[in-house]
């Protein structure tokens, strides 16, 4: 059952402009959201995180958004750099027990 | 930050032979490891949930005699695939923890593991 789900599974951006990768999610009683950055051959790295309560999380150049009636978060970042071109995973958590990751989403930034 | 290691970074093994994959804290003690999988193109799907001192828990569908899971001190865990077959052949991931929460793991640089 693939309660998390990124129905883009590529995105290509060019370079000083916004990325916005989408994640959606089928169970209500997440409460806890994640963005992991990966690159090839290695392990998923924390990019920044959301609290079901809240509705916007800021970091630097990332920003996720949380639309709990929609069930629906997103990714931003802006601008977009070369460096941040990857595989994107969002993951959501329940109760501290149950992680479920979405099927990723490749970002291509080009210079 | 915290850094977890894992070892070997790629295995070619043949079918029906065992192999195993380390995964170490190397600058804090991990109460709780975590093992997942990740098919190409595909999510990361969680194996098991191991803490320190006491047998894995397992994921609904992972079959534990195939999966061995140690984690005997609070800086190695290990992955064990008993009797491997070519529809093992996976990128495994582990990720450590200090606390119990899922929300604070680290992620090892994963092994690709081919099994002809």
């Amino acid at each position: 059952d693939q309660q998390v789900k990124q129905n883009s599974p590529s995105l290509s951006v060019q370079e000083g402009r916004i990325s916005i990768l989408n994640c959606d999610y089928t169970n209500s009683m997440f409460d806890y959201f994640l963005w992991y950055k990966k690159y090839p051959a290695e392990g998923p790295t924390f990019l920044i995180s959301i609290s079901s309560i809240k509705d916007k999380n800021e970091d630097g150049r990332f920003t996720v958004f949380l639309n709990k009636s929609a069930k629906h978060l997103s990714l931003h970042i802006v601008p977009s750099q070369p460096g941040d071109s990857a595989v994107y995973f969002c993951a959501a958590l329940y109760n501290n027990n149950d992680m479920r990751f979405g099927a990723g989403t490749r970002l291509t930034v080009k210079p | 930050g915290a850094v977890v290691s894992q070892h070997p970074s790629w295995v070619i093994c043949k079918s029906g032979t065992s192999v195993k994959i380390e995964c170490r804290s190397l600058d804090f003690q991990a109460t709780t490891m975590f093992w997942y999988r990740q098919f190409p193109k595909q999510s990361l799907m969680l194996m098991a949930t191991s803490n320190e001192g006491s047998k894995a828990t397992y994921e609904q569908g992972v079959e534990k005699d195939k999966f061995l899971i140690n984690h005997a001190s609070l800086t190695l865990s290990t992955l064990t695939v008993t009797s491997a077959h070519p529809e093992d052949s996976s990128f495994y991931i582990c990720s450590a923890s200090w606390v119990s929460s899922r929300e604070t793991q680290y992620f090892g640089p994963g092994t690709r593991l081919l099994v002809l």
